[in-house]
């Protein structure tokens, strides 16, 4: 039963750390999605790959965000430097289109 | 900015029992639109999509959508202890995004 995998499952760092998160997609899908969920704000998009292109991080934070697919087989999301406020569930999806997601366990993130 | 709004409160509904979730959008562009089911500490799972005006349905899951009110629906029929979960509403935007409401709790009391 092929899954997206996450790593790491919990990260607990220091404000100003840098933090890298990592997505496995499943073997053969072409898009792969971040999300961030909190309380309040709920699921957010931010960034988006085709491909291993880029279409769209406009929901990332661009001073601190970024986001990469360096092969198929590896997404990556960092964020430098971290800051309390990005204490969330960061969640990588795949599919074989758009429209068919398939999110992985995600990464809970706390930065104190 | 991309609004999917999910305004009920927790739902709690007895076993065996109808429970309905409603979902409005604000973007009339939207094409296509989505179902996700989360457990307590778990990813969402996406249950259901829809496109077109109407009913779909998929075992006790039916999907309605009415694109001149704006309003996607989701019913669960006979419901199930395993169904308790949060549901998430996702409409499209843009060029294939998805916005997502922030969900709505279903409690099945049995």
């Amino acid at each position: 039963d092929a899954r997206v995998t996450q790593t790491p499952r919990h990260k607990v760092t220091e404000m100003g750390q840098e933090v890298t998160m990592r997505c496995q997609p499943i073997l053969g899908h072409n898009t792969v999605f971040w999300y961030r969920q909190t309380m309040m704000q709920g699921l957010e998009l931010l960034a988006y790959f085709r491909n291993r292109a880029p279409l769209d991080d406009s929901g990332m934070p661009k001073d601190r965000f970024s986001a990469e697919m360096p092969d198929a087989t590896l997404a990556t999301l960092k964020i430098q430097p971290s800051e309390p406020r990005d204490s969330a569930v960061y969640f990588c999806a795949s599919g074989p289109s758009w429209d068919e997601q398939y999110f992985g366990p995600g990464t809970r993130l706390t930065v104190t | 900015q991309k609004e999917v709004e999910q305004n009920s409160g927790p739902l709690s509904v007895p076993e065996g029992a109808i429970a309905s979730l409603n979902c409005t959008y604000s973007d009339r562009g939207s094409q296509s639109f989505f179902w996700y089911r989360q457990y307590s500490g778990k990813s969402p799972e996406l249950i259901m999509s829809i496109y077109s005006n109407g009913d779909k349905e998929d075992g006790r899951f039916t999907a309605q959508l009415n694109k001149a009110s704006q309003y996607v629906s989701l019913l669960i029929r006979d419901s199930q202890p395993s169904d308790s979960a949060t549901y998430l509403c996702a409409v499209s935007y843009g060029n294939n995004r998805l916005a997502f409401g922030k969900g709505n709790q279903v409690v099945v009391i049995p």
